[in-house]
């Protein structure tokens, strides 16, 4: 138990569906993330929310859509997919962006048929 | 930008030590972290080195040269439960923010 909870754990979606993947931190940290995991890849960084505000988003189609109504809660809102974003999507907290260290979530493994 | 460069893949016995490289590039940097991932699991943070030198806990070590823009994972004592995979990441910095970016992984196989 890493105090980041991620639901669903698994996904299976359409291409023309719309779901979204939850992230709930229980740290009390200030900056959240989202990664994305694919087989045979690094984790990639998709987006970056310190104190609510978005500060990174690393050229991340807009198929998907982050949302961060709290400090702790992180929304990635999902619409027409392709099955090559199958993947499994991590989020990650932090105290602060720069330094120390990120706590993960189990993850969301999600597939595009 | 930022890219790491670490091996895919280490086999060892246990009891055996391995070590895992990790080179960087980075247009700003602030730390080099090490994550370690059990499959179907969430990575964890093992150790960062903010600073040049050898940074110990327990079985494992991590190790930074700024200068050579490197370091390396140490595992001691190996034991199967440390069969994972191992990721370096980099704190780099921008105007737009703070971020961490990891390597590839490498993958740790410890045999009896």
């Amino acid at each position: 138990e890493t105090g980041v909870t991620q639901t669903p754990r698994h996904l299976v979606m359409g291409m023309t569906n719309k779901k979204s993947l939850k992230c709930e931190q229980h740290l009390g940290h200030n900056a959240m993330y989202w990664y994305k995991q694919s087989a045979k890849k690094p984790l990639e960084l998709m987006f970056v929310y310190s104190l609510e505000e978005r500060v990174e988003n690393n050229s991340v189609p807009s198929r998907f859509s982050p949302e961060c109504p709290n400090s702790s809660h992180l929304f990635l809102h999902l619409h027409t997919l392709q099955p090559e974003d199958s993947a499994l999507y991590l989020c990650a907290s932090s105290q602060a962006t720069g330094t120390g260290e990120l706590f993960f979530g189990e993850g969301s493994r999600l597939t595009v048929l | 930008g930022q890219s790491l460069e670490q091996p895919s893949e280490v086999t060892a016995v246990e009891g055996a030590i391995v070590q895992i490289n990790c080179t960087y590039q980075t247009s700003g940097f602030y730390g080099l972290s090490w994550y370690q991932q059990h499959d179907g699991g969430a990575p964890t943070f093992l150790s960062y080195n903010g600073l040049d030198g050898l940074e110990e806990t327990g079985r494992f070590s991590s190790f930074l040269s700024r200068s050579d823009s490197y370091g390396y994972l140490l595992l001691q004592e190996l034991q199967m439960k440390d069969s994972a995979s191992y990721f370096c990441a980099v704190w780099g910095f921008k105007a737009a923010g703070n971020k961490l970016t990891f390597g590839g992984g490498t993958r740790v196989l410890v045999k009896p």
